[in-house]
């Protein structure tokens, strides 16, 4: 199957402090990406869906000027999370699927987000 | 708006024994279904993923699903096993005119030995 790889796995960042996460489609054009979080010993909740070049279109309740989603390229969407706190600590989880009616969608390794 | 209902949460079997979890999503129109799995520590993996034509899909590692519209069901079955299955489950639904994959909450499988 397809390749996305998310980067980094991990991070750990100061209260207050902007984070971001880059997702990559390595083999294929995604023209949507999607971003999810997921507590621990929960589901994936999604939190939003970017289509490139155009703004991401946010889940009920996720502040979009917290969670800044950028797709400028067939190949990569990142999420910042910004003025970060402890609460925002979570997996975060993306996945890219190419344009089509009956494509699937590859998910990355998963980002774990510790804020302290 | 689409949702999916993940009937078990916890699931414990012994090696050998048979595996079904339920899946019931709600969407009237065309879906797309999907089962992906988690093993501990790892990333989501594909298991089987329904579009149209047979029901009944076969999909990695011996596990099989059967798309029942009437029910809006989606069950994944396994007829045997392994303590090597021991993992989270999700199932997923994207609806035809719908761009985003909606999971359910999950079934925590553990598989003794």
């Amino acid at each position: 199957g397809a390749v996305v790889s998310q980067h980094p796995s991990w991070v750990i960042c100061k209260s207050g402090t902007s984070v971001k996460i880059e997702c990559r489609s390595l083999d294929f054009q995604a023209t949507t990406m999607f971003w999810y979080r997921q507590f621990p010993k929960q589901s994936l909740m999604l939190m939003a869906t970017s289509n490139e070049g155009s703004k991401a279109t946010y889940e009920q309740g996720v502040e979009k000027d917290k969670f800044l989603i950028n797709h400028a390229s067939l190949t990569l969407s990142t999420l910042t999370v910004t003025s970060a706190h402890p609460e925002d600590s979570s997996f975060y989880i993306c996945s890219a699927r190419q344009q089509g009616p009956n494509t699937e969608a590859f998910f990355g390794q998963g980002t774990r987000l510790t804020v302290v | 708006a689409q949702s999916v209902s993940q009937h078990n949460h916890h699931v414990i079997l012994s090696e050998a024994a048979s595996l079904e979890l339920g899946c019931n999503y709600s969407y009237g129109g065309t879906v797309n279904l999907f089962w992906y799995v988690q093993y501990p520590g790892q990333h989501l993996q594909l298991l089987l993923k329904y579009f149209s034509g047979d029901p009944l899909v076969k999909g990695i590692k011996g596990f099989e699903a059967e798309f029942i519209k009437s029910k809006f069901s989606f069950n994944l079955r396994k007829p045997s096993v392994q303590w090597s299955d021991t993992a989270e489950y999700f199932c997923a639904v994207r609806g035809g005119g719908y761009n985003k994959l909606i999971f359910g909450a999950g079934t925590r499988l553990a598989v003794h030995p």
